[in-house]
């Protein structure tokens, strides 16, 4: 199970942290993903990270945000600096069976937006 | 700029095939490009039905089959059901540690 927490309202160019909290499985021994939607639109890629530490972002997020994991609280996060309007979304986290997919499990999404 | 290409709507009748695709504006989609499906009813999250072009995942119904045509990834339904009414996106490997998703096809069952 993944339970995503932490979006909320915040102005252009804050912060926020999203967390991704697992159960049944251990966060680091797996492929990790974070994809958005935005409110009405469709599927973005945001971030992956394999079980062996390697990290990736969108074009549109790198530099900005930073997906990284804790393994005592078997949690996945994503900081998000410098945000957007354009970063308003529903944010799910994913746990891949592979470097190649998405899924199959996904949390239910935490919505952030970003407006003054 | 790359785009990942969908069909934005399609209809099919109950019991009858539909086949959805999934281009590249720039290239052809091979099984390189691990092309994967996501099937997402309306404040639902997403489903993943089909990964590595033609593996179905776990607990997906075997009318639901992944392809390729010509040069794009293809989602065929066969004997579709009122509950296949969803939105449907593909995933492409694109290169250099980078995915992409399609906009999407809405699909209608009527």
């Amino acid at each position: 199970q993944l339970v995503e927490s932490g979006g909320g309202l915040v102005q252009p160019g804050g912060s926020l942290r999203l967390s991704c909290a697992a159960s049944g499985f251990t966060v680091s021994s797996n492929f990790m993903s974070w994809v958005r939607q935005p409110p009405g639109k469709g599927l973005e890629w945001v971030s992956k990270i394999y079980n062996e530490g390697s990290r990736y972002y969108a074009d549109s997020v790198r530099g900005r945000f930073t997906v990284s994991r804790d393994i005592s609280e078997n949690t996945l996060y994503l900081q998000m600096n410098s945000l957007r309007p354009e970063d308003t979304a529903v944010y799910y986290c994913a746990r891949d069976q592979s470097w190649s997919r998405f899924g199959p499990d996904w949390g239910r999404g935490t919505l952030v937006s970003v407006a003054s | 700029q790359t785009v990942v290409t969908q069909e934005p709507s399609l209809s099919v009748s109950p019991g009858g095939t539909v086949t959805l695709t999934c281009g590249l504006s720039s290239g052809s989609v091979s099984s390189s490009s691990y092309p994967s499906w996501y099937q997402q009813t309306p404040g639902q999250s997403p489903r993943t039905l089909i990964y590595t072009t033609n593996t179905r995942s776990s607990g997906v119904p075997n009318r639901f089959s992944g392809s390729i045509l010509g040069n794009k990834a293809a989602l065929t339904i066969t004997g579709a059901q009122a509950d296949d009414e969803s939105d449907y996106y593909c995933a492409l490997y694109v290169g250099s540690a980078i995915w992409m998703f399609g906009g999407g096809t809405r699909l209608t069952v009527l």
